[in-house]
């Protein structure tokens, strides 16, 4: 098993273009998350899927989207890149229980 | 007052030194206490978890709950190079992932 295998690793993104994060599990996992993670400030949620076609608002969304229309990838959007959005992104999935978590290697994106 | 308090460090230690690294939370409902590793430039690895009060040992790691006084603690005996990394711990309320709470994490030197 890969486990949870995200793309890129490193993006440098100008402000107003647009991209799409990757993040794909082999885990047959349910639930699926993307974090963003800042000095100081611990990981954040920015979505979450409990399976294919749900997905749901965490506690820091705006400027993103998502989509789930499979068991295996949960792509995170972003739309009119903002510096604001410089952060490292990390995608995490587990099959039931908070204690079975698994998390990616992270995306390291610069807004310039 | 954040929810969950951990101190950032950094904290540096000799090799073979017992290490203690705690976080405080303020949110009496946390049933589920875990403990995350995340390496430079790597994504958090679950170490260890309990679920609501006591002990748990796993090799040279404890994982302690202090639910009275709303305390938890991760203790490192007999230190090594390889366990310099930031630890994070983690609550959650419900066995969800979606409802977790993230400290900030302390990173730790361990000094050969």
């Amino acid at each position: 098993n890969a486990g949870v295998t995200q793309t890129p690793k490193f993006r440098i993104l100008k402000i107003g273009q647009s991209m799409t994060l990757q993040c794909a599990q082999d885990m047959n996992h349910n639930y699926m998350y993307w974090y963003r993670q800042d000095p100081g400030m611990g990981l954040k949620l920015i979505y979450y899927s409990v399976g294919a076609g749900i997905t749901d608002k965490g506690e820091v969304p705006n400027g993103y989207n998502v989509s789930r229309s499979t068991t295996e990838d949960f792509p995170l959007r972003l739309e009119l890149a903002a510096p604001s959005q410089t952060s490292v992104y990390f995608c995490a999935s587990i099959l039931q229980e908070v204690t079975e978590a698994f998390f990616g290697q992270g995306t390291r994106l610069t807004v310039v | 007052q954040k929810e969950v308090e951990q101190d950032p460090g950094p904290l540096s230690v000799p090799e073979g030194a017992i290490v203690s690294l705690n976080c405080t939370y303020s949110n009496s409902a946390f049933q589920y206490f875990m403990w995350y590793r995340q390496y430079s430039r790597k994504g958090p690895e679950l170490l260890m978890y309990t679920y609501s009060s006591g002990n748990k040992e796993d090799g040279r790691f404890t994982a302690q709950v202090d639910k009275s006084s709303k305390y938890i603690s991760l203790f490192i005996r007999d230190s090594q190079p390889s366990d310099s990394a930031t630890y994070l711990c983690a609550m959650s309320v419900t066995g969800g992932y979606q409802k977790v709470t993230f400290g900030t994490g302390t990173k730790l030197q361990v000094i050969p």
